[in-house]
């Protein structure tokens, strides 16, 4: 069956590390790949979307790898503040059509 | 940026009743938007791909006749919560992508929160 598993459901990390979280997939052949963030009672902001034939992307902090050859994604927040204590989600289009699965996300707490 | 907007934020009704869930894309058109529910501590669940000018389609599991949805305009699909029972008590949230490329990253909006007593 197909199946997004994310490596744990909470990661606490100490201010100014990097968080690396980790996205895998089975039965799966997405054309992209998509990282959210969810904070308590409020529906998720996107971060970022990487494709098939990018093997990484970056946007300020945030870096996104993209291997389909282990059906995995690894998702690094360098630097990591307080503010990027929230629950983060991957997620995949598996057909091409916007309907996205999520996987069942990370909770991050970064401690001062 | 692109913002999606959700009416309400949360809502309480007695089982039985209607609730109706509007979603809202505020400064970009939208074809589609999707609607999701999320129960406590779980992930988002795709419940239904709402097509403008067109009938909504449903994942597998998902009763349409429960959960109406119609999509009145490019920018406003509204999900309506039929004879509400306590299980139906979840976190609703839209999501709509400004582009006509299905490669697209989505918005989504910042919830409603259904509670049936």
């Amino acid at each position: 069956s197909q199946k997004i598993e994310q490596n744990s459901e909470a990661l606490n990390i100490q201010e100014g590390k990097t968080a690396t979280l980790t996205c895998n997939y089975t039965n799966y052949s997405p054309a992209y790949l998509q990282w959210y963030r969810q904070d308590p009672g409020r529906g998720p902001v996107f971060l970022l979307l990487i494709r098939e034939n990018e093997k990484e992307k970056r946007k300020e902090r945030l870096k996104v790898t993209f291997d389909t050859t282990l059906k995995q994604s690894l998702f690094h927040i360098t630097a990591s503040q307080p503010a990027d204590s929230a629950t983060y989600l991957c997620a995949l289009d598996t057909g091409n059509t916007g309907k996205l699965i999520f996987g069942q996300g990370t909770t991050l707490q970064v401690k001062p | 940026g692109a913002v999606v907007s959700q009416h309400p934020s949360w809502v309480i009704c007695k089982s039985g009743t209607s609730v109706k869930i509007e979603c809202r894309s505020l400064d970009f058109q939208a074809t589609t938007m999707f609607w999701y529910r999320q129960f406590p501590k779980q992930s988002l669940m795709l419940m239904a791909t709402s097509n403008e000018g067109s009938k909504a389609t449903y994942e597998q599991g998902v009763e349409k006749d429960k959960f109406l949805i119609n999509h009145a305009s490019l920018t406003l699909s509204t999900l309506t919560v039929t004879s509400a029972h306590p299980e139906d008590s979840s976190f609703y949230i839209c999501s709509a992508a400004p582009g006509l490329d299905t490669s697209y990253e989505q918005y989504f909006g910042p919830g409603t929160r259904l509670t049936v007593t």
